[in-house]
């Protein structure tokens, strides 16, 4: 069970639109549509974003957005804000009531 | 509002049991609703799933750390518990516990994240 991959970094400037990429494997991110992303600012908790691929929690932005493609998950945020500068987390569901996250992405509002 | 605490000894000595607490309040950790997780985190690092508990009969651990690790509930103290045995400088991260959602496949509230650093 090896971590998801994500990018190291990301970066936009306020306005635009961003995309990290989660790349899984067939038993993982390819096999299920059970991905969540997570954001975390600097010394606080992991905030839920996504969860089931693209469905939001009640009070997420709807500037963020979930796909799936094969084995790759992606997290879009759109109209970026400085608020929105935190490390994001993929996670996926890994069969055998298992989880497996990702390396973190450190989103960098220019 | 469903809230979550952990606490527990801050720093572990090398070969011994790190143990960590989840205070759970706003909902009853019994209400079989939800799963209850682990998850950790090294400085500057991802996150690790550790593994979660339905009840203390239902559990599952992330196949990597599973010999070492247990993970409890009392329901008395709407409390669930990890235990990590024969920890190493490598088990040195935030441990953050978590609630699982409406559905088990997410973590929806978390606690605040404790510091255990292993060293003698």
């Amino acid at each position: 069970q090896s971590a998801l991959t994500q990018p190291a970094s990301v970066s936009g400037s306020p306005g635009q639109s961003i995309t990290i990429s989660c790349t899984g494997t067939s038993s993982d991110v390819g096999s299920y549509n059970l991905v969540s992303w997570y954001q975390q600012h600097p010394g606080k908790a992991p905030k839920l974003m996504i969860y089931e691929g693209s469905r939001r929690p009640s009070g997420v932005s709807n500037r963020f957005s979930g796909s799936k493609s094969g084995n790759t998950a992606s997290l879009t945020i759109s109209g970026l804000q400085a608020e929105d500068e935190a490390d994001y987390y993929c996670c996926s569901y890994a069969g055998s009531y298992t989880w497996v996250f990702g390396g973190g992405t450190e989103l960098t509002v220019l | 509002q469903v809230q979550l605490q952990e606490s527990g000894p801050g720093l572990v000595k090398p070969s011994q049991t790190l143990s960590l607490t989840c205070t759970v309040s706003g909902g009853s950790i019994s209400s079989g609703s939800h799963y209850w997780s682990w998850i950790r985190q090294p400085a500057g690092k991802g996150l690790e799933w550790i593994g979660r508990t339905y009840t203390s009969v239902s559990t599952n651990y992330n196949p990597s750390l599973k010999s070492r690790v247990t993970i409890s509930v009392d329901t008395s103290k709407n409390q669930f518990s990890l235990k990590l045995s024969s920890v190493t400088a490598a088990d040195t991260a935030v441990y953050y516990c978590a609630r699982s959602g409406s559905s088990p496949y997410f973590f929806d509230y978390w606690g605040q994240g404790t510091l255990v650093t292993v060293s003698s």
